[in-house]
């Protein structure tokens, strides 16, 4: 059974920290999904990442696609309120079928405090 | 992107009773899934419904209990049936576009409360 362990699970800091979520597993994924979620709503895609080793970047956000692509980050800089929410991975593997599945991981509650 | 509804929000339904959620989309999609997230949680997989096919349910979920249907490739509706105030969650559609590889976009969700 694949599993996708992420940590923390939840997150309480001040405006202007730094942080960061991990996601680890021992399976090796196609790609790997990071989502946002607030209350009320369906999760948002933030980004994919595809490649051992890719960092992408959103405005104050930083992902990280492990070498072995078994594993991700993702670094927020100077906080803020906004930020606010439910950060999940996802990990999809390809499937003989031509399909995918995709396992998510138990989620990071974060709190940014003004 | 797309822009994803579902119909109701919420509901409160009482013990035994079934409730039906719709699933829309504003373009054609051929993968559509069903989730289930307890409040503040992480997502649980049900089914994937795609269009043309019978839906593939997920380990722990049966057609019996949470049938699916996929009439196009813009719609599909989720039923809970017999319900028991274990059902109790938040259900969300989702979507793959085509030519996106395994992106995900989700409808908002469907909150329900069984009493």
């Amino acid at each position: 059974t694949q599993l996708l362990e992420q940590s923390p699970q939840f997150l309480s800091i001040q405006e202007g920290e730094n942080l960061t979520v991990y996601c680890n597993s021992s399976s090796v994924f196609s790609s790997l999904q990071w989502y946002r979620q607030e209350p009320g709503e369906g999760p948002v895609l933030l980004v994919t990442v595809v490649t051992g080793g890719e960092v992408k970047k959103l405005k104050r956000l930083t992902f990280q696609f492990g070498d072995a692509r078994k594993d991700s980050s993702l670094h927020i800089t100077a906080a803020q309120p906004g930020d606010t929410g439910l950060y999940l991975c996802a990990g999809a593997t390809l499937l003989n079928t031509g399909g995918f599945k995709t396992i998510f991981g138990a989620g990071t509650r974060l709190f940014v405090k003004a | 992107s797309a822009v994803i509804s579902q119909k109701p929000s919420r509901d409160i339904c009482q013990r035994g009773t079934s409730l039906t959620i719709q699933c829309q989309v504003d373009s054609q999609v051929t993968m559509m899934f069903w989730y289930r997230q307890q409040p503040g949680q992480s997502l649980t997989l049900i089914a994937t419904a795609n269009q043309g096919s019978e839906a593939t349910y997920e380990s722990g979920f049966v057609i019996d209990k949470f049938p699916i249907s996929r009439p196009n490739l813009t719609f599909s509706t989720l039923t809970v049936s017999n319900m028991s105030p274990e059902d109790s969650s938040i259900y969300l559609c989702s979507v793959v576009l085509p030519g996106q590889g395994d992106e995900q976009y989700f409808g908002p969700g469907t909150r329900l409360t069984v009493t």
